[in-house]
């Protein structure tokens, strides 16, 4: 089945290091997201890429980094300059006319 | 610029009886809408969207939502509702302009069916 894979589903990180969050999609969907989320605040968009080797910052991008090698993934690193990545990460990717696919989530704990 | 308002944070209701869950956009274009559905600890689920046509869209598990233009308005509703309903729902809007990746969410709405 088609679809978007994130692992780990539960990660925890010491403070001062860096992490790296997959997400891969069988789905053959050029555009992919993503997203973290806190309680109460809804999903706010950190970096999309419409294509291979192009990504763009969105709304809460400091702290965080992207790569988008291939097509099918898109991995985020959540850097030590992030001062407040507990949260709840989820993946996305897009086909037209504007059908997201989410992936299962990651939740990030700094311990 | 877009933005998503869900004014109620959280909605109990006894099981069987009717539910309205509220969001309101704003953009100056023309916008397409959406409601996700998030059980605990899992991803989005595409619930319903507008894309254009008709104003009234139906989810096939009884839902149904109404664009409506001029009180930007796009309200999910059930008649009768289930335990099963229990979830979080998230009012999205994504502006119909050129260059515009972005999909803005709503805060979110916790919807608890009551026995």
């Amino acid at each position: 089945d088609g679809g978007i894979t994130q692992s780990p589903k539960y990660l925890f990180r010491k403070e001062g290091q860096n992490v790296t969050l997959s997400c891969e999609q069988n789905l053959n969907h050029d555009a992919m997201y993503w997203y973290r989320q806190d309680p109460g605040q809804g999903l706010r968009l950190i970096y999309y890429s419409q294509i291979v080797n192009d990504f763009q910052k969105g709304d809460i991008a400091e702290g965080y980094s992207v790569s988008r090698e291939k097509k099918e993934s898109f991995p985020l690193t959540v850097t030590s300059a992030q001062k407040n990545p507990t949260a709840f990460y989820l993946c996305a990717s897009r086909t037209a006319p504007y059908g997201y696919t989410f992936g299962s989530g990651t939740r990030l704990t700094v311990v | 610029a877009q933005s998503v308002t869900q004014l109620d944070s959280q909605v109990p209701v006894f099981e069987e009886a009717p539910v309205e869950l509220r969001c309101n956009y704003s953009s100056s274009v023309s916008v397409y809408l959406f409601w996700y559905v998030q059980y605990p600890n899992q991803g989005l689920q595409l619930l319903l969207k507008y894309l254009s046509g008709s104003t009234l869209v139906e989810s096939i598990n009884g839902f149904e939502a109404e664009f409506n233009k001029s009180q930007t308005s796009f309200h999910l509703r059930k008649p009768s509702v289930h335990i099963s309903d229990t979830a979080e729902y998230f009012c999205a809007v994504k502006s119909d302009d050129f260059g515009n990746e972005k999909l803005t969410f709503g805060t979110g709405t916790r919807l608890t069916i009551i026995p």
